[in-house]
C-alpha cells in the first residue's frame, strides 16, 4: 500500500514568489491534514480538508491556502512568501469515518514532507 | 486550550538501555487519544503507539510503551532495550474533538541519541 507522497521533497524561493506543494494520501483516506514544522515554532497546523472542503484551520495568515480534489490529492499555496515560511511542510492522511465523534486507533499517516526555504 | 509539553529537549542513552521520554499534556476534554511520533532526519513522521483517553491498560507496540497516568495528565514513552536506529526525534500529540477536525497538538519534541 503506498504511503503519503509529497512533491516537490526540496524547493528553494525567493522573497515574494509563490510556492505550491501537492499532497497524495494513502489510497482510500478521504481527510487531509498539513503542518509546518520550523525549529522556533515547532509543528503547527494549518488545515485539514476533507472531501474538498476545508474543514478547520490553524492560526496563520491568509497567504496560506488550499484545497483538496475530488481524489483527495491535496494542494496548498503559499502567496508572497517570507522568510519565515522556510519550514518543512508536513501532509498527514487519515481514514476519516463520519460521525465518528471519539478519537480513535487511527493515527495520521504522514508524507515525508516538503522541505521550503525562503532566500 | 490544548497543550502538550515535553521537558527534555534532548536524551543521551547507551545502546540496550531503556529509555524514557517525559509527555505532560493539558486538556479540558473529556475524551482524547495521545500518540507517540518519531521523526528521522529524512522528515518522515512516523507512528509509535497511540493511548486513548478511556483506556484502562497502558498501550504497548513491542518495544514501545506508554506509561499513561490520567490523574497527573503525563504520557510517557518508554523504549525498551534501545537500539542505535532509535536516534531520532520524538513527538508527544494529542488529538481531541476540536471542531471535528483531525488536528494533532504537538509537543517540542526530544532529541533521543543513542551511543554505541
Amino acid at each position: 500500500k503506498a504511503g503519503v507522497t509529497q512533491t516537490p521533497r526540496y524547493l528553494i524561493k525567493t522573497r515574494g514568489q509563490q510556492v505550491t506543494l501537492s499532497c497524495s494520501p494513502i489510497s482510500g483516506h478521504r481527510s487531509v491534514s498539513w503542518y509546518q514544522q520550523t525549529p522556533g515554532q515547532g509543528l503547527q497546523f494549518l488545515f485539514e480538508y476533507f472531501s474538498e472542503t476545508q474543514r478547520n484551520k490553524g492560526n496563520f495568515p491568509g497567504r496560506f491556502s488550499g484545497r483538496q480534489f475530488s481524489n483527495s490529492r491535496s494542494e496548498m499555496n503559499v502567496s508572497t512568501l517570507e522568510l519565515g515560511d522556510s519550514a518543512l511542510y508536513l501532509c498527514a492522511s487519515f481514514p476519516y469515518r463520519a460521525g465518528y465523534n471519539r478519537p480513535n486507533t487511527g493515527e495520521l499517516f504522514f508524507g515525508e514532507g516538503s522541505r521550503l526555504t525562503v532566500l | 486550550a490544548q497543550k502538550i509539553t515535553q521537558t527534555q529537549p534532548g536524551m543521551f542513552v547507551q545502546e540496550k538501555e531503556a529509555v524514557t521520554l517525559d509527555c505532560t499534556y493539558d486538556t479540558s476534554d473529556q475524551s482524547y487519544g495521545l500518540f507517540w511520533y518519531k521523526q528521522p532526519s529524512s522528515g518522515e513522521m512516523i507512528f509509535l503507539i497511540y493511548q486513548g483517553s478511556y483506556d484502562e491498560q497502558n498501550a504497548t507496540e513491542g518495544r514501545y510503551s506508554l506509561n499513561f497516568q490520567k490523574a497527573r495528565k503525563s504520557a510517557n514513552l518508554v523504549i525498551s532495550a534501545s537500539q542505535l536506529g532509535d536516534s531520532a526525534m520524538y513527538f508527544c500529540a494529542m488529538r481531541g474533538k476540536i471542531q471535528g477536525a483531525q488536528k494533532l497538538v504537538f509537543g517540542q519534541g526530544t532529541r533521543l541519541t543513542i551511543n554505541p
